[in-house]
């Protein structure tokens, strides 16, 4: 199974931070890797998919990169609505995918 | 809108059956791979079972193998997932996921999008 590891695993940021999150997979995944934000009580919610493409509707804040085994997720100018946990997920291995452990990024 | 609402949570006894229940509206439901996936109170997300679009084809998590059958009913546009033999660490919010596709750069890609609102189950006696 290909295991999935984020860093940190939670950060304390101000609104208008530049903020990076760190996924890495176990085993190469090309860009096989996507990134959803979890809000408390809410369902997760894409935003990022094949390791660089933008959802429809998620802010251009909001940039992921990376092929292999390491990707980020940066976001360029926190604001208020983005304190949540960020999860990555690698789909190489569909349909048996797998996620990171998540990344809570709350008010400093 | 494209919906996905799921049913059916609730508190069981360990060794009890519970099944649970995604309605979906707002798109082609047969034409999509579905998925549950669970999140134990606090914790991460676990991909639990997947479905191809005509049903034919299934996937489960070792966690659940033996234990949980997914199954889809395409005329309802409907997903459902029976649990038997529960377990207390099977407590969890359950969601149920759109799988989408696309090719892109000569290779294809799927991710989850959207995710219904989720279903508490809670295994306690």
């Amino acid at each position: 199974d290909i295991q999935m590891t984020q860093s940190p695993s939670s950060l304390s940021a101000s609104v208008g931070d530049r903020v990076t999150i760190t996924c890495r997979a176990s085993q190469s995944i090309s860009s096989y890797l996507n990134w959803y934000q979890q809000k408390p009580g809410k369902a997760p919610k894409l935003l990022i998919y094949a390791a660089s493409s933008l959802q429809s509707g998620v802010p251009s804040r909001f940039s992921g990169s990376g092929s292999g085994t390491d990707f980020t997720l940066t976001i360029s100018s926190l604001q208020p609505e983005d304190f949540a946990t960020y999860y990555c997920q690698q789909s190489y291995s569909t349909p048996k995918v797998t996620f990171g452990p998540g990344t809570k990024v709350d008010i400093k | 809108e494209v919906q996905l609402v799921e049913s059916g949570g609730g508190l069981v006894q360990p060794g009890g059956s519970l099944r649970l229940s995604c309605a979906a509206s707002g798109f082609t439901f047969s034409s999509y791979e579905m998925n549950w996936v669970r999140q134990a109170p606090g914790k991460g997300l676990e991909w639990v079972s997947y479905i191809s679009s005509s049903g034919s084809t299934i996937y489960y998590a070792d966690s659940v193998k033996g234990r949980f059958t997914i199954s889809r009913d395409n005329a309802k546009n409907s997903l459902y997932l029976q649990m038997n033999s529960l377990r207390a660490e099977d407590t969890a919010v359950y969601y149920c996921a759109r799988e989408h596709s696309n090719f892109i750069s000569s290779s294809w890609y799927c991710w989850f999008d959207p995710w219904g609102q989720g279903t508490l189950v809670t295994v306690s006696s």
